[in-house]
């Protein structure tokens, strides 16, 4: 069975706090994917991933960076988590290629206080 | 660039009545399509993809989507909802490119009435 796993489910930080969101894949998938799921604006891609040390910026990559060391493993980070980045964080991959079924973890909700 | 556009975000229905959710995509080339589900405190999973051959493409749970090309569009339907579809829909079209970046719609929150 795959599995996309992200490290948390819930994780309440301080505004200011550098924060790290894990996501681990067990499927050997070149591309992965960060979002944030907010109500009524559906998901926004943050960064994405089409290979080992490679990045791409998505539609709203402002206050966050990525790290990926190992294939299996896309790394979110807040820099300075602010109030307006809580949020539901969603990893996900795929293999490459258009046609392509993209497999989900479960969500990091976030909250910034 | 790529974009895509649900029309409706939230659809409130009674049991067997039936369901057309809307997407609209502009993408230049060779486009695939996905919708996708979400149930309450699940994980987003596929429903359906149309990617060549027949345009009409059955799904999980007797969803269908039918893809018009000339209308750049990739609409959901479901002859006859119940309660247990109740869950948010994203459409989702991405590109041949192994390394092309993977956006969706805004999203269709549906909601069941028993």
């Amino acid at each position: 069975d795959v599995k996309v796993t992200q490290s948390s489910r819930y994780l309440v930080k301080r505004t200011g706090e550098k924060v790290f969101l894990e996501c681990v894949q067990d499927m050997d998938h070149e591309n992965m994917f960060w979002y944030r799921q907010d109500p009524g604006l559906g998901l926004r891609l943050i960064y994405f991933s089409y290979d080992v040390k490679m990045k791409e910026k998505g539609d709203i990559p402002e206050g966050y960076s990525v790290s990926r060391e190992k294939k299996e493993r896309f790394s979110l980070i807040l820099e300075s988590a602010s109030t307006n980045q809580t949020s539901m964080y969603l990893c996900a991959s795929k293999q490459g290629g258009g046609d392509t079924e993209a497999f989900f973890g479960q969500g990091t909700r976030l909250t910034v206080v | 660039a790529q974009s895509v556009s649900q029309h409706n975000h939230h659809v409130i229905l009674s049991e067997a009545a039936s369901l057309e959710l809307g997407c609209n995509y502009s993408y230049g080339g060779t486009v695939n399509l996905f919708w996708y589900v979400q149930y309450p405190g699940q994980h987003l999973q596929l429903l359906l993809k149309y990617f060549s051959g027949d345009p009409l493409v059955k799904g999980i749970k007797g969803f269908e989507a039918e893809f018009i090309k000339s209308k750049f569009s990739f609409n959901l339907r479901k002859p006859s909802v119940q309660w247990s579809d109740t869950a948010e829909y994203f459409c989702a079209p991405t590109g041949s490119s192994n390394t092309g970046k993977l956006i969706f719609g805004q999203g269709t929150t549906l909601q069941v009435k028993p």
